[in-house]
């Protein structure tokens, strides 16, 4: 199985603070790499897929980038509704496996 | 508007059985791979199962094979999962979600299944 590590498992940002989350696999995920939000008692929302496609709806301060094992998930300036839990997750091996999660709290 | 109903959660005693429906609509669910992803209260994501457009593959997280199985009705526009043999560490919120890109794009609002 891909091992997935994020990091940091928490930090607290303010308003309009740049926030990068990091993603490591134990080997290769082909860049099949796929980031989700997450807030308390909802569905989790796809943010970027295959690294850094940004899905249809979501704002353009979301990116991503990496290649590899190592990839990065960037906000370029937080807003109150991005305060949540973030996941990767591989889609290149059975099983798909996730991320721990890194919460984005206020500062 | 694409959407995704999950139903049949509840709470069941070890060792009972379950079966979770997802009911899809807004379109067209014969062209998708589906999947089911849980999360144990407080705990992150896990995926638990995936299933081919026409049925014709699934597969599974080690945690659940040989105790849950996956299947669709493409006619009916759903997806299931049948849980047996459930252990209190299956508790959890359950979701299915769409793929597309290989990610989930589209997830359910969760249906909670609860083993005590």
């Amino acid at each position: 199985d891909i091992q997935m590590t994020q990091s940091p498992s928490s930090l607290s940002a303010s308003v309009g603070d740049r926030v990068t989350i990091t993603c490591r696999a134990s080997q290769s995920t082909r860049n099949f790499l796929n980031w989700y939000q997450q807030k308390p008692g909802k569905a989790p929302k796809l943010l970027i897929y295959v690294t850094s496609n940004l899905q249809s709806g979501v704002p353009s301060r979301f990116s991503g980038s990496g290649s590899g094992t190592d990839f990065t998930l960037t906000i370029s300036s937080l807003q109150p509704e991005d305060f949540a839990t973030y996941y990767c997750q591989q889609s290149s091996i059975i099983p798909w496996t996730f991320g721990q999660g890194t919460k984005v709290e206020v500062k | 508007e694409v959407q995704l109903v999950e139903s049949g959660g509840g709470l069941v005693q070890p060792g009972g059985s379950l079966r979770l429906s997802c009911a899809a609509s807004g379109f067209t669910f014969s062209r998708h791979w589906m999947s089911w992803v849980r999360q144990a209260p407080g705990k992150g994501l896990e995926w638990a199962a995936n299933m081919k457009e026409d049925g014709t593959e699934k597969y599974y997280v080690d945690s659940v094979k040989g105790r849950f199985t996956i299947s669709r009705d493409n006619a009916k526009n759903s997806l299931y999962l049948q849980m047996n043999s459930l252990r209190g560490e299956d508790t959890a919120v359950y979701y299915c979600a769409r793929v597309l890109h290989d990610a989930m794009d589209v997830w359910g609002q969760g249906t909670a299944v609860t083993v005590s």
